[in-house]
């Protein structure tokens, strides 16, 4: 499984887009990228899954250049109830036995009023 | 549709006694994931099954660690002498048809070693 990089932390305001970026350098052809939510004391959220180009969905959009070697998951308007930690995962679910997902430290998002 | 659930969400245990936290899937789902978080740190994978058979065990420590998911009735994560060490928030998921599905994941029990 690849292995992925994200800022640690990030501070945004309410009303604001929020951007964070995933690298992934080493992405595989058969790798699909996801990105999970997290609050505390709660378990992980799905968000968005994406191959290539552009996702979206009701909550989030995930954007993946042509040569796939990062990400970016964009949060619009972000409230204080987006503050979370945010992960983002890349795998091959097709070709794997096993559907375990490998976790990074994340993101966490700070949403200040 | 309920989600996932788990129990119980908060668990007390001394030294070498034993731990069981239990795991009902999403209904419908066949597959079933368990998952550590020590303070601090990410989750880690620990094993993943389906009904009445275990898939992968990779993250499973060799040793005191269990579980199963039987025919009828939740998963059971078992976890024998329990050391400090093993206080961590464990969290089950479940998918529906494959392990390329979605998972979802419960909220977590958080076991405290004493």
């Amino acid at each position: 499984l690849a292995k992925t990089t994200q800022p640690i932390s990030m501070d945004s305001y309410e009303g604001q887009e929020v951007n964070i970026t995933c690298s992934h350098n080493n992405i595989a052809t058969n790798d699909y990228i996801t990105w999970y939510q997290q609050f505390p004391s709660q378990g992980p959220r799905f968000i968005i899954q994406g191959y290539k180009t552009k996702v979206t969905n009701e909550v989030a959009s995930l954007f993946i250049p042509a040569d796939r070697k990062s990400s970016t998951l964009s949060l619009p308007r972000v409230s204080l109830s987006d503050t979370a930690v945010y992960y983002c995962l890349v795998g091959d679910l097709l070709s794997s036995n096993t559907g375990k997902l490998i976790f990074g430290q994340g993101t966490t998002l700070q949403v200040k009023p | 549709n309920a989600g996932v659930m788990q129990n119980p969400r908060h668990l007390v245990r001394r030294r070498g006694q034993e731990a069981r936290l239990r795991c009902s899937p999403m209904k419908g789902h066949s597959h079933v994931y368990w998952y550590r978080q020590l303070p601090e740190e990410g989750l880690k994978f620990m094993v993943y099954l389906q009904k009445e058979n275990i898939i992968d065990e990779s993250g499973m420590p060799k040793e005191r660690f269990s579980a199963e998911f039987p025919k009828e009735g939740p998963s059971i994560l078992r976890i024998q002498q329990v050391v400090r060490g093993d206080s961590a928030a464990y969290f089950c998921a479940s998918s529906p048809d494959s392990f390329t599905d979605t998972q979802y994941f419960g909220p977590g029990t958080r076991l405290t070693v004493l």
